[in-house]
């Protein structure tokens, strides 16, 4: 099947510092990506889509300024935590698929500490 | 607007025993169903979807589904639960061409010895 690969797993970081998730398609090229966030012991919420080339649409209550999602090749989209908080903390999934035609393949998901 | 809707955050089963885990729906347009398997910090893998045809889905592990138009379901089901398949469960439906995933709250299933 084909793979997703995040990076980093697991990243800590402090109070006020930025820090960047990455989202590769291994054996595929992605023309849409999906960044989730999901608490503890919660489901996965969709936090925003992005396609190749364009803007990122954000789900309504997505901060766009304090999550920047680029997608700048058709393997790669990249979440950036800006000035991260404690409440930032959470577990963060990527999925990225072919067309809308086809399922979407997911990460591994990035675990967020800020501290 | 999908959404849906996983009955049993928690499902405890014996080894060897049936497994059955709910999910109903609803969608104003046809459709496309998924089973997804959480194991604890790690990503998803999907176990099976319908999108169209044959109602009855075959998964990877031993696991199937079945899409039921009038019931609005599409529990999964496995015949006989193993130890490894201790995981969190999520249903997720989406529109055909759509891009937005909706999620269910997930089922953690727990598989005694």
């Amino acid at each position: 099947g084909a793979v997703v690969s995040q990076h980093p797993s697991r990243v800590i970081c402090k109070s006020g510092t930025s820090v960047k998730i990455e989202c590769r398609s291994l054996d595929f090229q992605a023309t849409t990506m999906f960044w989730y966030r999901q608490f503890p012991k919660q489901s996965l919420m969709l936090m925003a889509t992005s396609n190749e080339g364009s803007k990122a649409t954000y789900e309504q209550g997505v901060e766009k300024d304090k999550f920047l999602i680029n997608h700048a090749s058709l393997t790669l989209s990249t979440l950036t935590v800006t000035s991260a908080h404690p409440e930032d903390s959470s577990f963060y999934i990527c999925s990225a698929r072919v067309d809308r035609d086809t399922e979407a393949f997911f990460g591994q998901g990035t675990r967020l500490t800020v501290v | 607007a999908q959404s849906v809707t996983q009955l049993g955050s928690h499902v405890s089963v014996s080894e060897g025993a049936l497994v059955l885990l709910r999910c109903n729906y609803s969608s104003s347009v046809p459709p496309y169903l998924f089973w997804y398997v959480q194991y604890p910090n790690q990503g998803l893998q999907l176990l099976l979807k319908y999108t169209t045809g044959a109602t009855l889905v075959k998964g990877i592990n031993g696991f199937e589904a079945e899409f039921k138009k009038s019931e609005t379901s599409f529990h999964l089901t496995k015949p006989s639960a193993h130890m490894s398949d201790a995981a969190e469960y999520f249903c997720a439906v989406r529109r055909e061409y759509g891009n937005k995933l909706v999620f269910g709250a997930g089922t953690i299933l727990r598989v005694k010895s």
